[in-house]
């Protein structure tokens, strides 16, 4: 079975502090994807990034970027000088192949506060 | 164009009623999906279509009743829903259903059961 922990529930930080967001997966599969979405107030979950497991060179998308470690299984997320846009419920999720790839499993999600 | 668009944004319906939601893509993918969150949770699957054949039913009770119509629609017929049916309803696309390499979602329906 697979498994998405994000540990932090709720963050807060003020307008231009960094933050990171924290992501570990579990699966028994070799091959598998792992994203991360933005859902803000508005409902819709926003696709942010794709990686999958054979590829482990971080990412880095303009004040965005990602560390996505085998060794430990995270996937963590980091945002630099947050801006009051950023403040939306962040999830990290996982989809693995062969049966089951169907589907994307969850972490419960990080409310991200960023105060002005 | 990237959009998976959801009719519609909000919705309030009784018991008895029945009502439906719509969710249209435009980009040529061959599976959708239907997701239901709750408050503070994240999206679980109810359902999903791959080239209009309805694959997966999570266990999802049959007052929801998905339709494929064609390839760029998904709806989900409402009837007869309880009140803790209350929640956000988002629909979901991706090129195939395997290994979900990417998957675009809508903006959702808010529905509230009354």
């Amino acid at each position: 079975a697979q498994k998405v922990t994000q540990a932090q529930t709720e963050i807060s930080v003020v307008e231009k502090e960094d933050v990171t967001l924290d992501c570990v997966y579990e699966t028994r599969d070799t091959t598998y994807y792992l994203f991360w979405y933005k859902q803000p107030p508005s409902g819709e979950l926003v696709f942010l990034i794709r990686r999958n497991s054979f590829d482990e060179q971080n990412e880095i998308s303009g004040r965005y970027s990602w560390n996505f470690q085998k060794s430990t299984s995270s996937f963590n997320f980091t945002i630099t000088a947050s801006q009051v846009v950023d403040s939306a419920v962040y999830f990290c999720a996982l989809s693995v192949a062969g049966a089951g790839s169907y589907q994307l499993t969850f972490g419960k999600g990080t409310k991200l506060s960023v105060i002005p | 164009d990237t959009e998976v668009t959801q009719t519609p944004k909000h919705l309030v319906m009784g018991m008895t009623n029945k009502k439906s939601l719509k969710c249209e893509q435009h980009m040529g993918h061959r599976a959708m999906y239907w997701y239901k969150q709750k408050a503070k949770k994240p999206p679980e699957l109810m359902f999903v279509y791959s080239y209009e054949k309805l694959s997966i039913n999570e266990s999802v009770p049959s007052r929801f009743s998905p339709e494929c119509p064609n390839s760029s629609l998904l709806n989900l017929h409402l009837h007869a829903l309880q009140p803790e049916d209350s929640a956000l309803y988002l629909c979901a696309s991706s090129q195939g259903k395997q290994l979900l390499i990417s998957a675009f979602f809508g903006q959702g329906t808010r529905l509230t059961v009354v």
